[in-house]
């Protein structure tokens, strides 16, 4: 079945530093891949999407390339802000419902 | 995006009893989704809900635990039975829109 793998944190970063978050997945065809941040004590929010091969989605200064050749989509952000301090997630669209990575908990640090 | 309002947003109940969670949709979909989140992990699928139809539930997950009601088009409720500590979770209603899946801000449970 489908499935999303994470690099599962924590990571800690300082104020400007470079973040980079991997995700791979299992899946059969050429799912929808997604990104969803939670804040602290808030609800789950999509931050980018890419729905097909090569496709790079981007927001708020996070990028993610669709790399079907390495069945991954990693997520980057070039300087990172304290508000940047999130549970990100990886998830993967197969059939009509979302398949989840465990998820990664980020602390930016002033 | 469409716009999800979850009720209630927190709740502490005695085990043994049952809580039945509410979502409701600004908009027409044809399927809503039943999340859970445990302290501290990812966000497993419940079960689908189609309007008309009884849900499909993932593996896991049982109707007679969490049965769940799809009236219409634009409301479900999920409803958690015979709680026990162990469900102590968040929950989360979502549907599929033209930007992706949007999702309600979640019920936060703790059972005692």
């Amino acid at each position: 079945g489908d499935s999303v793998t994470q690099m599962e944190g924590p990571v800690t970063l300082s104020e400007e530093a470079f973040l980079t978050i991997n995700c791979t997945y299992t899946a059969t065809g050429y799912p929808s891949l997604f990104w969803y941040v939670q804040y602290p004590g808030e609800g789950l929010q999509l931050l980018l999407k890419a729905t097909k091969a090569d496709d790079k989605g981007s927001n708020k200064g996070f990028e993610a390339t669709y790399r079907k050749e390495t069945t991954s989509f990693h997520l980057e952000k070039g300087s990172v802000q304290v508000s940047d301090s999130a549970v990100y997630f990886c998830a993967l669209r197969g059939d009509y419902k979302l398949s989840f990575g465990a998820g990664t908990t980020v602390t930016v640090r002033a | 995006s469409a716009v999800i309002s979850q009720k209630p947003s927190r709740d502490i109940c005695q085990r043994g009893t049952s809580l039945t969670i509410q979502c409701q949709v600004d908009s027409q979909v044809t399927m809503m989704f039943w999340y859970r989140q445990q302290p501290g992990q990812s966000l497993t699928l419940i079960a689908t809900a189609n309007q008309g139809s009884e849900a499909t539930y993932e593996s896991g997950f049982v109707i007679d635990k969490f049965p769940i009601s799809r009236p219409n088009l634009t409301f479900s409720t999920l409803t958690v039975s015979n709680m026990s500590p162990e469900d102590s979770s968040i929950y989360l209603c979502s549907v599929e829109d033209n930007y992706g899946y949007t999702f309600g801000s979640g019920t936060r449970l703790t059972v005692v």
